[in-house]
C-alpha cells in the first residue's frame, strides 16, 4: 500500500527565515510527486509535478525536489502570504487516485 | 477560482439525515474525484468517475453513493449521516482519467470544497 508521510506537522519561521519541509513516499513504482498549497477553508491549490529523481522544480519563493526516497519543498525567505498547509501527494498505480500526506502546516510571522 | 464548482459550500444538518453535494468539474475535464477531509484523517480518497462511469473507490462508507451524470457534473450522497461523517467534502477534476504520469492533462484540480456539519 503506498504511504506518504509529511514532516514537521507543524513549523513556524520567521519572514526572511529559510526552511524545507520533507515528504516521505514508499510506492511500488512512481508516477510522480505531486505538491499542493491549501489555505485555510480552501480547496488544494497544485504547485509542482516531479517525475524523476534529481528533478527540481522553482515557483517563487518555493524549490521542490526529488529523491528515490523522499521529496523536499524548500522555502526561502518566507513571507506571511507564504503561510498554509503544504500537501504532498502519489498516485498509486493505476493512476486512479492521489494518497495524500498528513500535510505541513507553515506559519510564518512578520 | 478553480473552474470547479462545488456546492452547497456549507451544511448543517441532523444525525440521520440524507444530503447532496454536487460537483461541476472544469470546462473540457472528464474526471471527478471525491476526498474527505477531517482534522484527525486528513484528505481521504471516496471514489472517482471518468466520462459517467465508476473508475475507482477508496475508502467510501456503503452509506455513501456518487455518480456523474452524462454533461459530467456528479453528485455525492450522503444517507443516515452521523457525528462522524461532518468534515470537508472536495471534488477535483483532470482532464483524464489518470491522476499520475507525465502529462499536465493529469493534474488534479480541486474545487472549493463542501464543509458539512452533522449535529
Amino acid at each position: 500500500e503506498d504511504q506518504v508521510t509529511q514532516s514537521p506537522e507543524a513549523l513556524r519561521l520567521q519572514e526572511g527565515e529559510s526552511s524545507s519541509l520533507n515528504c516521505s513516499y514508499t510506492v511500488s513504482g512512481l508516477r510522480g510527486l505531486f505538491w499542493y498549497r491549501q489555505d485555510p477553508g480552501k480547496g488544494p491549490e497544485f504547485l509542482f509535478t516531479l517525475y524523476s529523481a534529481g528533478e527540481e522544480k522553482e515557483k517563487e519563493r518555493l524549490k521542490a525536489t526529488l529523491t528515490k526516497k523522499e521529496s523536499f519543498l524548500h522555502i526561502t525567505a518566507p513571507k506571511p502570504e507564504d503561510s498554509a498547509t503544504y500537501l504532498c501527494a502519489v498516485p498509486d498505480n493505476a493512476g486512479n487516485m492521489l494518497t495524500f500526506g498528513g500535510g505541513t502546516r507553515l506559519m510564518v510571522k512578520p | 477560482d478553480s473552474g470547479v464548482t462545488q456546492t452547497p459550500k456549507h451544511l448543517i444538518t441532523a444525525t440521520g439525515q440524507r444530503v447532496t453535494l454536487r460537483c461541476s468539474p472544469r470546462s473540457g475535464d472528464l474526471s471527478v474525484y471525491w476526498y474527505q477531509q477531517s482534522l484527525d484523517q486528513g484528505l481521504q480518497f471516496l471514489i472517482q468517475y471518468y466520462n459517467g462511469e465508476e473508475r475507482a473507490k477508496g475508502n467510501i462508507l456503503e452509506r455513501f453513493s456518487a455518480q456523474q451524470f452524462p454533461d459530467l457534473h456528479s453528485e455525492l450522497n450522503l444517507s443516515s449521516l452521523e457525528l462522524g461523517d461532518s468534515a470537508l467534502y472536495f471534488c477535483a477534476s483532470s482532464v483524464d482519467g489518470r491522476a499520475g504520469g507525465n502529462s499536465g492533462a493529469n493534474v488534479l484540480t480541486f474545487g472549493a470544497g463542501s464543509r458539512l456539519t452533522v449535529l
